[in-house]
């Protein structure tokens, strides 16, 4: 069964770097996720992508944050000048299109450790 | 906004036994309603959807879910508890726009031998 795959497993980086996290989304897929889960807290949304746009953004997806589909395959989310709040999980996800017949599929996450 | 509230942080369950595992939605529409599984070290893995077809969902493992409008719940079940359902369990709400998933507190189930 198709999967989204995210790499690397786990970042670790200093405070104040850049980081980028990578998610392959399944091949059919159109709509784009980023989900984040800090340790002991909900899943919240980050942002949501479609057509080479941001579709959707919630209010974490601030300025330090970015997504591109860089080529045909992957999906990256950038985050600049990282703070120590910025720890947690990242969670990809994709669909073939949107709404309740069009589940969201997720990536085994990439935990992000800001030392 | 839509959100969902799920009751119990920490649920045990013996072997066989029944899992009952709560989720009450808020939402001024008909809600479209998921439950994703999470096992240690893995992603969220859809168990189930609620898509006004039917108010009862059957997922997947032998999971299944009633839509309970006059309650506002979505309650996951499933009759007998086995030790591979130990994990922690998500309610999920749709947003209008099919876009974004508001995800509740989570629930990790334990199944005791």
């Amino acid at each position: 069964e198709p999967e989204v795959t995210q790499t690397p497993s786990h970042q670790v980086t200093q405070m104040g770097q850049e980081v980028i996290l990578r998610c392959v989304p399944i091949s059919n897929h159109l709509y784009f996720y980023w989900y984040r889960q800090i340790l002991g807290q909900k899943v919240e949304f980050l942002v949501s992508f479609y057509n080479n746009e941001i579709s959707e953004k919630s209010e974490i997806f601030d300025d330090q944050f970015s997504v591109e589909r860089p080529d045909g395959s992957n999906f990256t989310l950038k985050i600049r000048s990282t703070k120590l709040e910025d720890s947690a999980m990242y969670f990809c996800a994709s669909s073939r299109g949107q709404g309740e017949y069009q589940p969201q599929h997720f990536g085994d996450g990439t935990r992000l450790s800001i030392l | 906004a839509q959100s969902v509230t799920q009751l119990g942080s920490h649920v045990s369950v013996s072997e066989g036994a029944l899992v009952l595992l709560r989720c009450n939605y808020s939402s001024s529409v008909p809600p479209y309603l998921f439950w994703y599984v999470q096992y240690p070290n893995q992603g969220l893995q859809l168990l189930l959807k609620y898509t006004s077809a039917a108010t009862l969902v059957k997922g997947i493992n032998g999971f299944e879910a009633e839509f309970k409008k006059s309650e506002t719940s979505f309650h996951l079940t499933k009759p007998s508890a086995h030790m591979s359902d130990a994990a922690e369990y998500f309610c999920a709400v749709l947003n209008n726009a099919g876009n974004m998933l508001t995800f509740g507190g989570g629930t990790r189930l334990m199944v005791k031998p």
